[in-house]
């Protein structure tokens, strides 16, 4: 199974800095990434797809893509405490139909 | 719009049991569907993905089936349930043509005593 890679954390950020989190994978045909947010017993939510190299906006949210490096990371700018999860990183595999997920983030934010 | 529904919630089964979990998409068709499973303090494992009807993908060898007998109907089942299958189970889809963002359902929760 190819490989998605994160650091489990906690990451602990204090309200209002900016929260960094990093993912890379290992399958070089991966052409599609993905961040999820996951709180505690509930199901993985969609927060941003990227495609492409290099920035990608959203609100508070920023993901980045380098595929020569094959790193994937998301910036959440202005932190609340509601952004307090566990966040995955996911890249389909190179046929584009298995998406595989990393061990996730524990992100919290501290008031 | 969409909507994935997947139930039950939590299930509770004994040691060599067998198991049966559903999951239904609406609002779509053709798409890819998944199962995951979620063990306690881990990341997501991709246990069976599907592609169309009656295809079906292993991603890891185990004691547990997927089968797709209709369109948008996503049924994971085991003969004979382990201890080291309980965990949390996600129902998926994404668009056919691939590589397009995944929606999860509710999850059920599953745990075997």
């Amino acid at each position: 199974q190819k490989e998605v890679e994160q650091n489990s954390g906690p990451l602990s950020v204090p309200e209002g800095a900016i929260a960094s989190l990093n993912c890379t994978y290992s399958d070089r045909g991966s052409q599609s990434f993905f961040w999820y947010r996951q709180y505690s017993g509930k199901s993985p939510e969609l927060i941003m797809s990227i495609y492409s190299n290099g920035d990608k906006e959203d609100g508070r949210f920023t993901a980045q893509l380098n595929k020569a490096s094959q790193y994937v990371s998301l910036l959440i700018r202005d932190s609340q405490p509601s952004d307090s999860a566990t966040y995955l990183c996911a890249a389909y595999s190179n046929s584009g139909y298995a998406l595989n997920f990393g061990k996730g983030t524990s992100l919290l934010v501290t008031p | 719009s969409q909507t994935i529904h997947q139930w039950p919630a939590t299930l509770v089964q004994p040691v060599g049991s067998p198991l049966s979990l559903e999951c239904t998409v609406e609002g779509t068709s053709n798409p890819n569907l998944y199962w995951y499973r979620q063990a306690a303090g881990r990341g997501l494992q991709l246990l069976f993905y599907s592609v169309g009807i009656g295809q079906i993908s292993s991603e890891v060898p185990q004691n547990l089936s997927a089968s797709r007998p209709q369109d948008r109907q996503f049924i994971l089942s085991s003969k004979k349930l382990l201890l080291s299958d309980s965990g949390f189970y996600l129902c998926a889809w994404s668009m056919l043509s691939g590589n397009t963002e995944a929606f999860f359902g509710q999850g059920t929760r599953l745990t075997v005593v």
